[in-house]
């Protein structure tokens, strides 16, 4: 088990151009989500896949983003026409549906920075 | 819709004491479940305890536990015999129990002095 990973760790973009993160979750889970911090904030819910189905998607979730999880393994997340706003860490989390209040397993996060 | 609260933006505490963390929340559900996460600087969130609504028993994990006032919608979490490796951010968040996305407090900046 080597936990959530996500790549790539750091992203400088220019303000217009499309971004994509990729977050690849515990092997077992079926669950996985997309958080946005902001500096001094705490992660908001973005989106949530179970297997490879979106179930959740936040009003935050403006239609320049797209998440998908084409197999149920690994997740992506593109931004299109980023804007300064966009500017957060993009964290990925995954879970497994068997336990209704089982824990939320994080990753270390995608640092994207618009100038 | 659900918010939780962290009032305490900062709090510091020395080596070997004792902390309490403040968190409260609103909600019209009966059925969800409280975390409290942390987050080190520069590492990923792990989370340190769980508390289910309808346990009426405070969790505890090792120096962690939680005083959970239900109708009070509080949950506090006290750090026991704390430790430089304690330092963090730590976030209080809630899990409707139909729903998936969780919603978190601004989170609290734990400093500890030697």
């Amino acid at each position: 088990d080597t936990g959530v990973s996500q790549n790539p760790r750091h992203k400088i973009t220019k303000r217009g151009q499309n971004v994509t993160f990729r977050c690849d979750p515990i092997s077992e889970h079926n669950r996985l989500y997309w958080y946005r911090q902001t500096l001094g904030q705490g992660p908001e819910f973005l989106t949530y896949f179970q297997n490879e189905a979106q179930l959740e998607k936040s009003r935050l979730l403006s239609d320049r983003f797209s998440a998908e999880r084409p197999k149920g393994s690994f997740s992506t997340l593109e931004i299109q026409r980023t804007e300064q706003g966009d500017s957060a860490m993009y964290l990925c989390a995954s879970s497994l549906a068997r336990y209704r209040g089982g824990e939320q397993y994080f990753g270390p996060g995608t640092r994207l920075t618009v100038t | 819709a659900q918010t939780v609260t962290q009032s305490q933006p900062e709090m510091s505490v020395q080596e070997a004491e004792t902390v309490t963390l403040s968190c409260t929340y609103d909600t019209s559900e009966s059925d969800y479940y409280l975390f409290w996460y942390k987050q080190p600087p520069s590492r990923q969130m792990i989370l340190v305890i769980r508390q289910e609504a309808y346990k009426q028993q405070n969790a505890t994990e090792n120096r962690f536990s939680v005083n959970f006032q239900k109708a009070a919608k509080s949950f506090s979490l006290k750090i026991s015999d704390s430790q430089l490796g304690d330092a963090a951010m730590y976030f209080c968040a809630y899990r409707s129990g139909d729903n998936n996305d969780m919603r978190f407090g601004a989170g609290t900046r734990l400093t500890v002095k030697p």
